[in-house]
């Protein structure tokens, strides 16, 4: 069963902490995804990853950066959190071949104050 | 860009079918995705669609029809566990990025 791990289930933090987000896959899959997931909006891409050292932006990736220094491990790095960063943050991994589907971890709740 | 839209929520009875439909617009369409979520929890897959027609997996079946832009997800003998969020997810050619619907909140009733 492929496990995707997320550091914190919940986190609380105060207006402008840098704040990371840490994911671990235990497959040696390429391709991993952060997600910010809010009521009424969905779910929507902030960064993703095809490999090590790789990043591509997402849909809405103001305010955040990212870091894969290791195939296992992609991180989501809020430079200066904000309220408006409040949100469910979900991490995804796909394997690199057809029909690339994505597995998700528990997500970390973050509440920024 | 791509446009995914979802109807919002449905209640029905535990016991029942219900159809859950997701309308798409994208170019270079290259599969479509239904994921399940519980409250609070992440989402889980369920099934791809990437040629047309129905594609059976027990009690959920979904459907695909690339030239109107159209899907559903069919859940047959409802069970109180299956109230959930559904999410239609599609993916383009050239990328391994999915394009999310804002999920469809199905309630079930005794």
């Amino acid at each position: 069963d492929v496990k995707v791990t997320q550091s914190s289930r919940y986190l609380v933090k105060r207006t402008g902490e840098k704040v990371f987000l840490e994911c671990v896959q235990d497959m040696d899959h390429e391709n991993m995804f952060w997600y910010r997931q809010d009521p009424g909006l969905g779910l929507r891409l902030i960064y993703f990853s095809y490999d090590v050292k790789m990043k591509e932006k997402g849909d809405i990736p103001e305010g955040y950066s990212v870091s894969r220094e290791k195939k296992e491990r992609f991180s989501l790095i809020l430079e200066s959190a904000s309220t408006n960063q409040t949100s469910m943050y979900l991490c995804a991994r796909s394997e690199g071949v057809h029909p690339y589907e994505q597995y998700f971890g528990p997500g970390t709740r973050l509440t920024v104050t | 860009g791509q446009n995914i839209d979802q109807p919002t929520e449905m209640t029905a009875t535990e016991g029942a079918i219900v159809q859950i439909n997701c309308t798409y617009q994208t170019s270079g369409f290259n599969g479509l995705f239904w994921y399940q979520q519980h409250a609070g929890e992440a989402p889980t897959f369920l099934s791809y669609n990437v040629l047309d027609g129905l594609e059976e997996k027990g009690r959920f079946s979904s459907f695909l029809s690339r030239s109107k832009g159209y899907s559903y997800l069919l859940l047959k003998e409802l069970q109180m566990k299956d109230s959930a969020s559904y999410l239609c997810a599609v993916r383009q050619y050239g990328n391994n990025r999915l394009a999310f619907g804002k999920g469809n909140q199905v309630v079930v009733i005794p």
